[in-house]
């Protein structure tokens, strides 16, 4: 059972373009968390997020948490080829482990 | 490095050989999780272990893996009998437990598997 919809499961862009990706569920989570991961390594974190409507902002990335703590976006501005990678969310579900998202795949072309 | 390490990296065995699996935590943490991912999908959740204890198992985790922590330090996984379909990348991650998880998961570099 998937709880976390991630959508586009795929995403090829040009340098310097703008995207969103999407994450949606019908579960409310106590925290919902964002990660990238490259090819044969670990995700890592990007971004915690934990109160309903919040945005944070990590340089280019700017993650928001909906109002109802079910959904997130994260959104690239002027996307770089170092940007490339697996974009997981993951939902923090009864406070004990997060259940993940399965993925927006980014190619960012030079 | 105060990083999660994970051991082997790589892992080719056959069909219904028994294979073990060790994460090595950051030391502060006192959670560990392991998860499985398969090609083009997301971690799956299989357990997580509070200090010594293995508090939660997920439905994925068949009678033919185990995994133990003791001492509450590193962490083992064992498949037993492994299946084809056993072949995953396995990511052991770990954190502080508590609060409303505002902590965030450390992972390890994985263990891919692959069962012929």
């Amino acid at each position: 059972t998937q709880l976390l919809e991630q959508s586009p499961q795929f995403l090829s862009i040009q340098e310097g373009e703008n995207l969103t990706v999407y994450c949606n569920s019908s579960s409310v989570f106590s925290s919902l968390q964002w990660y990238r991961q490259e090819p044969g390594e670990g995700p890592v974190l990007l971004v915690t997020v934990v109160t309903g409507g919040e945005v944070k902002k990590l340089k280019r990335l700017t993650f928001q948490f909906g109002d109802a703590r079910k959904d997130s976006s994260l959104h690239i501005t002027a996307a770089q080829p170092g940007d490339t990678g697996l974009y997981l969310c993951a939902g923090l579900y009864n406070f004990n482990k997060f259940y993940f998202g399965s993925g927006t795949k980014l190619n960012v072309k030079p | 490095d105060t990083g999660v390490s994970q051991n082997p990296r790589h892992k080719i065995t056959k069909r219904g050989q028994n294979v073990t699996f060790r994460c090595d935590p950051i030391s502060e943490h006192n959670r560990l999780y392991w998860y499985r991912q398969t090609l083009g999908q997301g971690p799956e959740f299989l357990t997580y272990f509070q200090n010594e204890a293995q508090l939660e198992k997920s439905r994925l985790l068949s009678d033919r893996f185990s995994a133990e922590r003791p001492k509450g330090s590193f962490s083992t996984l064992e498949i037993q009998r492994t299946e084809q379909g056993d072949s995953a990348m396995y990511l052991c991650a770990s954190s502080l437990g508590g609060g409303q998880g505002e902590y965030g998961y450390t992972f390890g570099s994985g263990t891919r598997l692959t069962v012929v």
